[in-house]
């Protein structure tokens, strides 16, 4: 069965530019999380979405939205970019949502730099 | 305080030892605990789930769960250095709640 994918992997955007990040989960998975890395904050939870539905949101500000489509496929985007936002963002994939043994799979990550 | 405290390391264990990673979470209603490993530049990947107290093996992975010390860690026996890798521990309420990891590294 094959993975989660993201696309793309690397990215370099300009302060100011807007940015939309894409997530195919695990075949069967109808959970999408979205996370944020840093080396000085961990990973940070932006969204989680479930049959199209956004079901928990993160501490981000307004400039991160997010959406999944029917197929369980999710995108995030970030508007107005800041060299701030420069980080390795992460999605996953899981079964279920909100319940024992819902493992999430991640995908390799969207290196996102900022300039 | 943070809803999952680690220990971030790093932490050095010498080949063929064991290696004892543990993690605290705040939420006594937390159902589900995960370890993860994260090597350099690479994202994470489960290597184990724990659902209730007690002990769970794997290889030579070793999950240990105690909800009412709200305490979950990880041994890993015989440590390869190719176990060398930042390890994660993840808990779930609403949501996955991460701790910022623990740095392994394994010296030959």
């Amino acid at each position: 069965k094959a993975g989660v994918t993201q696309t793309p992997r690397y990215l370099i955007k300009t302060r100011g530019q807007q940015v939309t990040l894409s997530c195919s989960p695990i075949s069967g998975h109808r959970s999408v999380s979205w996370y944020q890395q840093t080396p000085g904050q961990g990973l940070q939870f932006l969204f989680e979405y479930f049959s199209e539905t956004q079901r928990n949101k993160g501490n981000f500000p307004g400039r991160f939205s997010g959406r999944q489509f029917s197929n369980s496929r999710s995108e995030m985007n970030v508007s107005t970019l800041e060299l701030g936002d420069s980080a390795l963002y992460l999605c996953a994939s899981s079964l279920v949502s909100r319940a024992v043994g819902n493992e999430q799979y991640f995908g390799p990550g969207t290196r996102l730099t900022v300039t | 305080q943070k809803e999952v405290e680690q220990n971030s390391g790093p932490l050095s264990v010498p080949e063929g030892a064991i290696a004892s990673l543990n993690c605290t979470y705040s939420d006594r209603v937390s159902q589900s605990f995960f370890w993860y490993r994260q090597y350099s530049g690479k994202s994470p990947e489960l290597i184990m789930s724990i659902y209730s107290n007690g002990d769970k093996e794997d290889g030579r992975f070793t999950a240990q769960l105690n909800k009412a010390s709200q305490y979950v860690s990880l041994l890993i026996r015989d440590s390869q250095p190719s176990d060398s890798a930042t390890y994660l521990c993840a808990v779930t309420g609403n949501q996955f709640y991460f701790g910022t990891g623990t740095s392994l590294t394994v010296i030959p």
